[in-house]
């Protein structure tokens, strides 16, 4: 089974900020990795697929790179609403998220 | 538009099997690269990924829980179950139905609203 590490658990920043949010995978996964967005009591919400790809409606300043085994999501200025916590999914091997990471206000 | 909706017991006992519907609207199981899937997540803690059916009634499961879990489809109602066996306290949790995108988006870009199944006696 392929196991996703992120980290931070826990990031604090203010509005207007950078966020740098790190995805390391146990073996490679190739590009085969997403990112989820979930706000308290939602479903998750897909942000990006395939490492660098958006999903459909999700604003620019969203974006994800990365292979193999390391990949970063970076928010380039943070919106009120983008405090959440934030998952990596691997589909290389079977499916697994990562233990996730959250965003909040400084 | 894509929706997906979870239906099942909010409470079950120890020991006993739980049958979750997922019924959903806005695409079809049988057009070529969409699945279903379905995800838990405990509360506080993370998502956890359980079972997954194609359009071509491929089935996969985390192996973890595999002995324990069955997917089903049933294309002409548009509806996916998934049973869950020998259901223990720390099965607790919410369970999402998730819509797999096909070929180009082949990860879970919608969801359903979650269902908390909560396991005790």
């Amino acid at each position: 089974e392929i196991v996703l590490t992120q980290s931070p658990a826990t990031l604090s920043l203010s509005p207007g900020e950078r966020a740098t949010l790190s995805c390391r995978a146990s073996q490679s996964v190739s590009s085969y990795l997403a990112w989820y967005q979930q706000k308290p009591g939602q479903a998750p919400r897909l942000l990006i697929y395939d490492a660098s790809n958006r999903a459909t409606g999700i604003p620019a300043r969203f974006s994800g790179s990365g292979s193999g085994t390391d990949f970063t999501l970076t928010i380039s200025s943070l919106e009120p609403e983008d405090f959440a916590v934030y998952y990596c999914q691997q589909r290389s091997n079977w499916f697994t998220f990562g233990p996730g990471t959250k965003v909040d206000i400084k | 538009q894509i929706t997906l909706k979870e239906s099942g017991p909010t409470l079950v006992k120890p020991t006993q099997t739980l049958t979750l519907t997922c019924t959903f609207s806005g695409f079809s199981l049988s057009t070529s690269g969409v699945g279903v899937g379905w995800i838990r997540q405990p509360p506080g803690k993370a998502l956890e990924w359980l079972a997954l059916i194609y359009w071509d009634d491929d089935k996969r499961y985390s192996p973890s829980l595999k002995s324990r879990l069955t997917i089903t489809k049933d294309t002409s109602k548009n509806q996916v179950v998934l049973t869950m066996t020998n259901m223990d306290p720390v099965d607790t949790a919410t369970y999402y139905c998730a819509h797999r995108g096909g070929w180009y988006v082949p990860f879970f870009d919608y969801w359903g609203q979650g269902t908390l199944v909560t396991v005790s006696s």
